[in-house]
């Protein structure tokens, strides 16, 4: 199957400070999307992204599918950004999840 | 919208015991997916739905596991016999025409 790298798979940031996540994977998908793991264990839907750029506030994505790489930026985190990030790239219909990002933000 | 309903939140079972995990995903949504979180293992899917019929079944573990979905809003995944390594976090998921996932909460299962 699909193997998906993610990286770093830990990050510590000062509140303020801005980031760049990054995915790798194996095929060629249909879509991907990022996700963010908040401390309570609920996953949250950041972007379906196939292709391109979008924005959403302070964060943005980018998945150059071509060349078989996303990555999500996170400009002026906050702590409530504090969690773990995962990227899923989809083929036919089923999702992999990557490994994750755990990102801890500082006061 | 409610959002992708699961229940129940929190189970402790003995080993051995019958299992049971539910899901109401989001209305309107064609696909039903469970997926599994541990530590070792990360998130996996181990099964998904589109239309009510199972598609790819292949993520789950043993035949110990079996999941249906008899209309368009319910799912169950059952657990028989279960064993302390089924021991996690199950999740249930739902989309529209196999975009934009929307996950549930959670089911986070103890087998002791």
């Amino acid at each position: 199957g699909i193997q998906v790298e993610q990286s770093p798979p830990d990050l510590i940031l000062q509140e303020g400070a801005n980031s760049t996540l990054r995915c790798n994977f194996s095929d060629s998908v249909n879509n991907l999307q990022w996700f963010h793991q908040n401390p309570w264990g609920q996953l949250i839907n950041l972007f379906y992204i196939p292709s391109g750029t979008k924005q959403n506030g302070r964060l943005s994505a980018t998945t150059v599918a071509t060349e078989r790489y996303s990555l999500l930026y996170i400009s002026s985190s906050q702590t409530t950004d504090s969690g773990v990030y995962f990227c899923a790239p989809t083929i036919a219909g089923k999702s992999t999840f990557g490994d994750g990002t755990t990102l801890t933000v500082k006061p | 919208d409610a959002g992708v309903i699961q229940s129940p939140r929190h189970e402790v079972t003995e080993m051995g015991q019958e299992v049971t995990l539910r899901c109401k995903p989001i209305s309107g949504h064609d696909y039903l997916f469970w997926y599994r979180q541990t530590m070792m293992r990360g998130l996996e899917l181990l099964i998904y739905f589109n239309n009510n019929v199972p598609i790819d079944d292949s993520g789950m573990p043993e035949d110990r596991f079996s999941a249906k979905m008899p209309n368009a809003s319910f799912s169950t995944l059952k657990i028989q016999p279960s064993e302390p390594r089924d021991s996690a976090v199950y999740f249930c998921a739902s989309s529209l025409g196999g975009n934009t996932i929307y996950f549930g909460e959670g089911s986070w299962l103890t087998v002791v």
